[in-house]
């Protein structure tokens, strides 16, 4: 089955200590992304990556790292989370315009992460 | 700087009656468009999309969207909405950044759905 996975799920963490979201995707996608959704303010991009060892900032990237080593892999790490960090995260991936047939960058979502940093 | 606004945060339709749901973006160039939808502690499951050619792109669950280029507006339609249809709905644009394409999405309609 195609999909996107995220681990963990839930998490509650306490200010400054290093967390690590994972994201997997099974579906050979170039473009992976994170998002953090908070509400009133929809879903702000927070780094994105076209393919392996290429990334880039999206909206809100202060506070934030990401690695992309392997194609299927996107690991969001938090150095020191804090309290502002607070959120509900959301991997995605897509094919790139171009790559395998793709015509756009229809994103398929994980299930999310929802993350609370006391 | 690329923006989706999505001007009505909330709306509330009778049952069987019709739906249409607002996005304006700005960007230079026509962009790729889309429209998502999030049921409550779910995923976001993507509806429709706009890249290229015809303009009126239909979608899954009867929905269609809109690309008029003069008002820089992807509305999303349906013409008779059913309970199920009550999620929140968001308008995104991918948009070319430095590195690649980035996707900004608009800040979300709820829609409630009236028996």
């Amino acid at each position: 089955e195609a999909q996107v996975t995220q681990n963990p799920r839930y998490l509650i963490t306490v200010t400054g200590k290093k967390l690590t979201v994972t994201c997997s995707q099974n579906m050979n996608h170039e473009y992976m992304s994170w998002y953090r959704q908070d509400p009133g303010l929809g879903l702000r991009q927070i780094y994105y990556s076209m393919n392996v060892e290429v990334t880039d900032k999206g909206d809100v990237p202060e506070g934030y790292k990401v690695s992309r080593k392997e194609k299927r892999n996107f690991p969001l790490i938090l150095e020191s989370p804090s309290p502002n960090q607070t959120s509900l995260y959301f991997c995605a991936s897509s094919s790139v315009p171009g790559t395998s047939g793709s015509s756009s960058y229809e994103q398929y979502f994980g299930p999310g992460t929802r993350l609370t940093v006391t | 700087a690329q923006s989706v606004t999505q001007p009505d945060i909330h709306i509330t339709v009778s049952e069987g009656a019709s739906l249409e749901l607002r996005c304006n973006y700005s960007y230079g160039a026509t962009p790729y468009l889309f429209w998502y939808v999030q049921s409550p502690g779910q995923g976001l499951q993507l509806l429709l999309k706009y890249f290229s050619g015809d303009t009126l792109v239909q979608g899954i669950k009867g929905f269609e969207a809109e690309f008029k280029r003069s008002q820089s507006s992807f509305n999303l339609r349906k013409p008779s909405v059913h309970w199920s249809d009550a999620a929140e709905y968001f308008c995104a644009v991918a948009a070319r950044g430095t590195g690649g394409f980035k996707t900004i999405f608009g800040a979300g309609t709820r829609l409630f759905v009236k028996a």
